[in-house]
C-alpha cells in the first residue's frame, strides 16, 4: 500500500531564516505530487505541482521553490521566510492516471515564522 | 476560472442527519470529491462521485449530485462527535490539479 511522509512535523523558524521541508511518497512510481499551504482557518492554496523528476510547475509566484531530486521526494525550500509563510504546508500525491484521480494526503508541516 | 464554493460553519446535535452543501463552477468536471480534515491533521478522503451519477451512498455518507445547478452535497447520517471536522469539497479540473472549497466547520454537539 501506497504511505506519504512529510518531515518535519512542526517547525519555528526566525524571519529571513532559510526553510526546506520533505515529502516522500512509497509504494507508487512515477506520482504526481502537490505542495499545499493551509493559513489558519482558511481553505488550501495550491503552491507547486510535479508530474516528474525536475518538473516543477508553479501556481503562486512568492519567495518559496519547489524541487524534485527523485521520482518520490518532493521538497519545498525558502531562502528567507516571511511572517506571512506561516501555516500548515501539505504534500500530496495523486492516484492512477484514468481513475478517479483523487489526491492522498500526508500528515502536513505546522511553520510559525517568528 | 474554476471556483467551488462552501459554507462556513454548521452546528448540528448528535444523532441528527449533517447536510454539507458544496456549489462548483466547472460543468466539465469528471469527479467530485469529499475530504475530511480533523484538527492538525492532513486531509484524508472520504468519498468521490463521478459527473455521470446523481448519488453514491457508502455507510453513514450520502453524497447528491446535481449537475444542472452544479450543487453537491454530503449527507452525514447518525452524526457523531467524532465527525467534527472539516470537510472540504474539490473538483478536478481538466488538468492535473484539485480545485478545493473553503472547507465547512463541522460542530457536533452532545
Amino acid at each position: 500500500s501506497q504511505t506519504i511522509h512529510q518531515w518535519p512535523a512542526t517547525l519555528v523558524q526566525p524571519v529571513g531564516s532559510p526553510l526546506s521541508l520533505e515529502c516522500t511518497v512509497e509504494g507508487t512510481s512515477n506520482p504526481n505530487l502537490y505542495w499545499y499551504r493551509q493559513a489558519a482557518g482558511r481553505g488550501l492554496q495550491l503552491l507547486f505541482y510535479s508530474v516528474g523528476i525536475g518538473q516543477i510547475s508553479s501556481e503562486v509566484p512568492q519567495n518559496l521553490s519547489a524541487s524534485r531530486p527523485q521520482d518520490r521526494q518532493f521538497i519545498l525550500s525558502s531562502k528567507k521566510l516571511l511572517l506571512s509563510d506561516s501555516g500548515f504546508y501539505l504534500c500530496a500525491w495523486r492516484g492512477l492516471a484514468g481513475g478517479p484521480n483523487e489526491q492522498f494526503f500526508g500528515p502536513g508541516t505546522r511553520l510559525t515564522v517568528l | 476560472g474554476e471556483d467551488v464554493e462552501q459554507s462556513l460553519f454548521l452546528s448540528v446535535r448528535e444523532g441528527d442527519s449533517s447536510v454539507i452543501n458544496c456549489t462548483y463552477t466547472d460543468s466539465s468536471s469528471t469527479y467530485l470529491y469529499w475530504y475530511k480534515q480533523e484538527p492538525g491533521a492532513g486531509l484524508q478522503l472520504l468519498t468521490y462521485i463521478f459527473s455521470n451519477m446523481d448519488m453514491k451512498q457508502d455507510q453513514r455518507l450520502t453524497v447528491l449530485l446535481n449537475k444542472k445547478d452544479k450543487h453537491l452535497s454530503l449527507r452525514i447520517a447518525d452524526t457523531q462527535t467524532g465527525d467534527s471536522a472539516i470537510y472540504f469539497c474539490a473538483e478536478k479540473d481538466s488538468s492535473y490539479k484539485l480545485i478545493f472549497g473553503s472547507g465547512t466547520r463541522l460542530l457536533v454537539r452532545p
